[in-house]
C-alpha cells in the first residue's frame, strides 16, 4: 500500500479564516513533506519532517504552521493568508528522509482557494 | 545549483504514435532521477525511477535510460493511449544528510488524441 490521504480535497477560506491541512500515511514512513503547486508548474517544496522532527523549512511565511503530531500524521495550519496562495498542496511521505536518496509518495492534493 | 530541463510542451500526438520527452540535468554528486506523472486534478505518482548510470526504469510500457555521459532521462512510450493524457515531470535527487529533496523540471502537458 502505498497510499497518502489528504483532506480536504478542496478549501476555500477568506483571508481572516484559520484553517488546518490534514495528511496521513500508514507505509511506516518517518519522513513527510508538504510542497505548494501552482497551476501549470511543478510542486515547490515547503517543509519536510523526518522522525517527527522539522529538518526543512524553504522560507516559507509565518502564515504557514506546520506540524508533525505522530509519525503517520502531518498538518498543516493556515492563518492569514493571501489570494496569491490559492494553490494545490500536495503532502508526500518517504522511508526516513535521511541520509539517503528515496522515492517520495504523494497524496492527491488539496485545492485551497483564498478570497 | 542543481536543474532539471524538459522539453517545452504542449505536446499533442494521436493514439498509438510512440512519445519521447527529453530531460537532462545538471546535478553536482550522482542524483537518482524519476518520472513522476500528474493526472488532471490529481496529485503526482510515481511512474518509474533510475538510481545509477545506465539503469533502465520501466513501468505501465513507458521506460527512460539514465545516461551518465550525456546527462539525461528521456522518457519513451512505443504506442500512447489517450489515458496517458497527462502532466510528466522528471526529477532527481541527491542524498542529504537531513531531508530528501526532489528537484524538478518544469513538467510536460501531453494530450494523446483518438
Amino acid at each position: 500500500d502505498t497510499e497518502v490521504t489528504q483532506t480536504p480535497k478542496h478549501l476555500v477560506m477568506g483571508m481572516t479564516n484559520k484553517k488546518s491541512l490534514k495528511c496521513e500515511q500508514h507505509m511506516g514512513h518517518r519522513a513527510m513533506y508538504w510542497y505548494k503547486q501552482k497551476a501549470k508548474k511543478p510542486p515547490e517544496l515547503m517543509f519536510v519532517y523526518s522522525y517527527e522532527k522539522l529538518s526543512i523549512n524553504e522560507s516559507v511565511p509565518s502564515r504557514f504552521s506546520p506540524e508533525c503530531p505522530n509519525s503517520s500524521l502531518l498538518n498543516l495550519h493556515l492563518h492569514a493568508l493571501q489570494p496569491e496562495d490559492s494553490a494545490l498542496y500536495l503532502c508526500a511521505s518517504s522511508r526516513t528522509g535521511t541520509g539517503t536518496v528515496e522515492t517520495q509518495y504523494f497524496g492527491p492534493g488539496t485545492r485551497l482557494l483564498v478570497l | 545549483g542543481d536543474s532539471v530541463t524538459q522539453m517545452e510542451g504542449p505536446v499533442t500526438l494521436s493514439e498509438e504514435a510512440f512519445l519521447t520527452i527529453n530531460c537532462t540535468y545538471t546535478a553536482t554528486g550522482y542524483p537518482s532521477l524519476f518520472w513522476y506523472v500528474q493526472y488532471p486534478g490529481e496529485g503526482l505518482q510515481l511512474l518509474l525511477k533510475a538510481t545509477k548510470a545506465d539503469d533502465k526504469g520501466s513501468n505501465k510500457g513507458f521506460e527512460a535510460t539514465y545516461r551518465k555521459e550525456t546527462t539525461s532521462f528521456h522518457l519513451e512510450k512505443g504506442s500512447v493511449q489517450v489515458s496517458d493524457s497527462a502532466v510528466y515531470f522528471c526529477a532527481l535527487s541527491l542524498r542529504e544528510t537531513s531531508g530528501s529533496r526532489l528537484t524538478f523540471g518544469e513538467g510536460t502537458q501531453l494530450t494523446v488524441n483518438p
